[in-house]
């Protein structure tokens, strides 16, 4: 069956540092994979999308890979700040509609 | 433009009510999605509308009916309401169902059964 994996503990880390969270996907053969960011109580927010010949996508502070040989992509967000607080969640489509993954949780402290 | 809207916010039901959630955006999109959310399962996804006239399940139907009303309206009904579909429902919209769509979210219901 297909299966999205994220981290399911938290990531603490400190203001100023990069975070580094991990999508690992099975029995998919996607094109495109995205990334959605979920702030407590609200729905998730669409931030990146990646295409398979991508190798990297940047938008600011934020870095997209996606290796389809491992089946991974890392989502790096750079100088860090409380503000990127929030659960992120990649997402692959199926055929007819997004999965997504259960998420990882991120918490900026100062 | 509002975007997705999601009415109502909150909601409790005693078992075996019904209940109709709705959905409605104003983006021109043809694709709408019901998800639901619990803890440690992530989004799961209940029924689709790839376009305007067709609807289909997804990945956790039983228990629930949609109508895709017009382009820009999607509900999703209860029956016969269970504790077990105590959730966050979130809908969803997007351009089309390509694969390279993104999704746009409402800001969810949280239904409570009793």
């Amino acid at each position: 069956s297909q299966k999205i994996e994220q981290n399911s503990e938290a990531l603490n880390i400190q203001e100023g540092k990069t975070a580094t969270l991990t999508c690992n996907y099975t029995n998919y053969s996607p094109a495109y994979l995205q990334w959605y960011r979920q702030d407590p109580g609200r729905g998730p927010v669409f931030l990146l999308l990646i295409r398979e010949n991508e190798k990297e996508k940047r938008k600011e502070r934020l870095k997209v890979t996606f290796d389809t040989t491992l089946k991974q992509s890392l989502f790096h967000i750079t100088a860090s700040q409380p503000a990127d607080s929030a659960t992120y969640l990649c997402a692959l489509h199926s055929g007819y509609a997004l999965n997504f993954g259960k998420g990882t949780s991120l918490l900026v402290t100062p | 433009n509002a975007g997705v809207t999601q009415t109502p916010k909150f909601q409790v039901l005693k078992t075996g009510q019904s209940m109709t959630l709705q959905c409605a955006q104003d983006m021109n999109h043809n694709s709408m999605y019901w998800y639901r959310q619990d803890p440690g399962m992530g989004l799961r996804l209940i029924y689709y509308s790839a376009s305007e006239g067709t609807t289909d399940k997804g990945e956790v139907p039983n228990g629930y009916n949609v109508s895709r009303l017009n382009k820009r309206e999607f509900s999703l009904r209860l029956e016969s309401a269970a504790p077990s579909q105590t959730s966050v429902y979130f809908c969803a919209s997007s351009e089309a169902s390509d694969v390279a769509d993104t999704q746009y979210f409402g800001p969810g219901t949280r239904l409570t059964v009793l």
